[in-house]
């Protein structure tokens, strides 16, 4: 079973509207969770970063943590063309490495 | 402020030749990653480096790469002998101190063996 689990899509949406991307762990001892996105030929670069369980609002984007269902979450609110990217997220312990998913291709038509 | 400079940024070579990337970390950042990125998977570390010592490298394989950082700035990443499995991005990023700090990216290196 690999350490981190994420749809890899693509997942195709009409501009506006509400993008869901999501990612399941095993490990217990994750405690800190990022959303990476990747544009391409770029390398990634950080959207949200996250420390142990809750929420995180940054305009458009929510960043959600559920360790007890070992599950994480991103929200794209009002979809626009210029997020039609990879997302990936990635996750470490303390043992300071990060695991990434394997990343969700994401278009929003215009 | 500049970021992570990468290069080649593409380079083809044919299995069991050698090849080198280079990194140039964003000024001041004490912490480097060499990740390998193959097509349609994420990111997997190949090694870290605190200034100019190794952190982690568990997951090089040694038999073939090789990394280091002198002087605690730049970075090279070399395979010898490259074999077909060895195509992907090699992405070098940077953090100020540690893991847990944002890392910035550089756009990686397009490795290509033929």
């Amino acid at each position: 079973q690999k350490e981190v689990e994420q749809d890899p899509g693509p997942l195709s949406v009409p501009e506006g509207a509400i993008v869901s991307l999501n990612c399941t762990y095993s490990n217990s001892a994750f405690q800190y969770f990022m959303w990476y996105r990747q544009y391409s030929r770029k390398g990634p670069e950080l959207l949200m970063y996250t420390y142990s369980s809750g929420n995180k609002e940054d305009g458009r984007f929510t960043a959600q943590v559920d360790k007890s269902s070992k599950y994480i979450s991103l929200f794209i609110r009002d979809s626009q063309p210029s997020d039609s990217a990879t997302y990936l997220c990635a996750m470490s312990a303390t043992d300071n490495q990060f695991y990434f998913g394997t990343g969700t291709s994401l278009t929003v038509i215009p | 402020e500049a970021g992570v400079a990468q290069s080649p940024r593409y380079k083809i070579i044919e299995k069991r030749q050698s090849v080198a990337f280079w990194c140039n970390p964003i000024s001041g950042h004490a912490t480097l990653y060499w990740y390998q990125q193959i097509l349609g998977q994420g990111p997997k570390l190949l090694i870290q480096f605190q200034n100019n010592g190794v952190v982690d490298d568990s997951q090089l394989p040694k038999d073939r790469f090789s990394a280091e950082r002198l002087k605690g700035v730049d970075s090279t990443l070399k395979i010898q002998p490259a074999k077909l499995e060895d195509s992907a991005v090699y992405l070098c990023a940077s953090s100020f101190y540690g893991t847990h700090n944002e890392q910035f990216f550089g756009p990686g290196t397009r490795l290509t063996v033929l």
